[in-house]
């Protein structure tokens, strides 16, 4: 079963516009942690931002920040003014379970493209 | 700024052989991991370590995958008997704690 959702494969946002990235994910650990990577076309992974499931307030850092919404399960990426530099792959993981496993499961990506 | 590197950066092999993907994580790293991802699909993981042994793995790491930490730097990934459809990026990562996981560049590599 897939355990992290990310079903726009493709989005165009004007530069300097807001961008939301959705992602959902599946789990009955209680205790597990959320990732959002970005991979440009040189196919670098760059990890921009965590929300651990018991983290209070949604994280941020610089123009990123996590929508965490615990009860509906979703944990979209919004990317304030965005710019032609964030032209990427996106990429929403899960890492379930603090009981040794760490196993952290990805989703399919999302493709964003700022046009000027 | 320390960063997590990896050697090759690309490998070609025979199928059958036996190839060693290394990796150096950043000095005060805890929790390892090696991830692969097949030419534009999505990443998957292989394996997790922590102390010094597997703590888990998944079902593409079956008997021809084994990882090492050799020497308490060096972090390796070693495919016994290549098979073709072993060709894909092979991304280490690491981190400090469970909140961040630091991936190096990656080594590509192709099974002929």
């Amino acid at each position: 079963a897939q355990k992290i959702t990310q079903t726009q494969p493709g989005m165009f946002v004007q530069e300097k516009e807001a961008v939301t990235l959705d992602c959902t994910y599946d789990t009955s650990d209680p205790s597990y942690g959320l990732f959002w990577y970005k991979q440009p076309s040189s196919g670098e992974m760059i990890f921009l931002i965590y929300q651990g499931s018991y983290d209070q307030q949604n994280a941020t850092e610089g123009r990123y920040s996590l929508n965490f919404q615990k009860a509906r399960k979703s944990a979209n990426l919004v990317i304030s003014a965005s710019q032609l530099g964030d032209s990427a792959m996106y990429f929403c993981a899960m890492r379930e379970g603090r009981g040794g496993g760490f196993k952290t499961i990805f989703g399919a990506g999302t493709r964003l493209f700022v046009k000027a | 700024e320390p960063e997590v590197t990896q050697t090759p950066s690309h490998q070609v092999t025979q199928m059958g052989q036996e190839v060693i993907l290394r990796c150096v994580p950043i000095s005060n790293h805890l929790y390892f991991y090696w991830y692969r991802q097949i030419l534009g699909q999505k990443v998957e993981f292989l394996v997790s370590f922590y102390n010094n042994e597997i703590s888990e793995k998944s079902e593409i790491f079956d008997d021809q995958f084994s990882v090492e930490r050799p020497d308490g730097s060096n972090f390796t990934l070693k495919i016994r008997s290549t098979k073709l459809e072993d060709s894909a990026m092979y991304f280490c990562a690491g981190g400090q704690g469970l909140e961040t996981q630091y991936f190096g560049p990656g080594t590509r590599l192709l099974v002929l």
